[in-house]
């Protein structure tokens, strides 16, 4: 069964470094997503993008983050300015169609942020 | 106002037993609906997509109700490997992003 896979598994960085979180989505599929989890917390959305482009964003998505599709199976989010805060399970999702097309998850990065 | 609430529990149940979720959703705009799995320190994974009429998958059977905007999850037979956190999952018109609920966690007891 085709999946969506992430790297690193973990990474850890400096507060104030850059870090670039890699997924390589399911082929075939046109949706694109990062989630992250605070430890003990909920799964939050970041963004979305299809198309080349982001479609939408949440409130936590702001100018540290961006994200790319470099090529035609990588899809990265960038953290330019790591905070202490941006410590969390970072999940990259795809779906085939938008709406009522479930997601299918990569296993994550963990990111801690020292 | 949370966009999805469920019960955090946990939840404690013996083999063999059955158990119901329950999860409210806020916006009535609401679309679809999902119930994900997820295991400690990992990746949600799709248990079942939930439709108007209600459908069943083996030993899970998933309810909407529109009207009180509420989703349901019952499980027969609990197994042990039914452990996990169960995740309710809403999409809203015209948006493109997943909204997910704390979870209720749930252990199942030999």
């Amino acid at each position: 069964e085709p999946e969506v896979t992430q790297t690193p598994s973990h990474q850890v960085t400096q507060m104030g470094q850059e870090v670039i979180l890699r997924c390589v989505p399911i082929s075939n599929h046109l949706y694109f997503y990062w989630y992250r989890q605070i430890l003990g917390q909920k799964v939050e959305f970041l963004v979305s993008f299809y198309n080349n482009e982001i479609s939408e964003k949440s409130e936590i998505f702001d100018d540290q983050f961006s994200v790319e599709r470099p090529d035609g199976s990588n899809f990265t989010l960038k953290i330019r300015s790591t905070k202490l805060e941006d410590s969390a399970m970072y999940f990259c999702a795809s779906s085939a169609a938008a709406y009522n097309s479930p997601l299918h998850f990569g296993n994550g990065t963990r990111l801690t942020v020292t | 106002r949370k966009e999805v609430e469920q019960d955090p529990g946990p939840f404690n149940v013996p083999e063999g037993a059955t158990v119901a979720f329950n999860c409210t959703y806020s916006n009535s705009a609401s679309q679809s609906f999902f119930w994900y799995r997820q295991d400690c320190r990992k990746e949600p994974k799709l248990l079942m997509s939930v439709y108007s009429s209600g459908n069943e998958d083996g030993r899970f059977t998933a309810q909407l109700n529109r009207a009180s905007q509420y989703i349901s999850l019952l499980i027969r037979d609990s197994k042990l490997s039914d452990s996990a956190t169960y995740l309710c999952v809403v999409t809203q018109t015209g948006a493109n992003n997943l909204f997910f609920g704390t979870g209720t966690r749930l252990t199942v007891i030999p």
